[in-house]
């Protein structure tokens, strides 16, 4: 049983480049989550789909896009990079069910430099 | 926005003393998740708990939820070195939106 995948595993561009990181869940799952971690810090909540639609957002700006498939695997598109935004990009896989725990299991993550 | 509050933010100890890691917040969440993650490597889960007061324990290591579902601990028992890491509590909203609030994180390292 396939746990999350996620690529590339490191990626670097310059400045006002776009990137575009992909994720596949959790065999089963039906919820993508995407996180950003910068050094040192906890990850934070950029965006959640499901059903091929973005449910929720973080506090990140609309540089920051996403895409889920039919498949249930997403993508994260950001565009016209920030120095800032160098990270390690997490993805997270759950299933959606009528209640209870939803648990989130995470892929191990692109790492991206942007100089 | 929510805010998770962990302490110690590092922790260096001796192999098989005992720590414990603490997690506040001021918000109540339905659930509260602990992971631990490695250098260069995404969180993986250790433990759910839901429950106000609970506790539950995996092998060394023992996790409880607050009463009032605001705060979580973390306790380590005969630390090894195979325990370094960090480690991270996510509290999940009450309004069922199943995206998680991260603690700062707890850099633990057990020293052999």
């Amino acid at each position: 049983d396939a746990g999350v995948t996620q690529s590339p595993t490191h990626l670097i561009k310059t400045r006002g480049q776009q990137v575009t990181l992909r994720c596949s869940p959790k065999s089963g799952h039906d919820t993508v989550s995407w996180y950003q971690q910068a050094l040192g810090q906890g990850p934070q909540f950029i965006f959640q789909y499901y059903e091929e639609e973005e449910r929720q957002r973080g506090n990140f700006p609309d540089r920051f896009s996403g895409h889920q498939f039919p498949n249930y695997s997403s993508e994260l598109n950001v565009n016209a990079l920030l120095l800032g935004d160098s990270a390690l990009y997490l993805c997270a896989s759950s299933l959606v069910g009528r209640g209870g725990i939803n648990t989130q299991y995470f892929g191990p993550g692109t790492r991206l430099t942007v100089l | 926005t929510q805010l998770l509050e962990q302490s110690p933010q590092f922790l260096s100890i001796q192999e098989g003393e005992n720590l414990t890691v603490y997690c506040n917040s001021s918000s109540v969440f339905s659930s509260l998740q602990w992971y631990r993650q490695e250098p260069g490597e995404g969180p993986v889960l250790l433990v759910t708990v839901v429950t106000g007061g609970e506790v539950k324990k995996l092998k060394r290591l023992t996790f409880q939820f607050g009463d009032a579902r605001k705060d979580s601990s973390l306790h380590i028992t005969a630390a090894q070195p195979g325990d370094t890491g960090l480690y991270l509590c996510a509290g999940e909203e009450l309004t069922g939106a199943n995206n998680l609030f991260f603690g700062t994180g707890t850099r633990l390292t057990v020293i052999p």
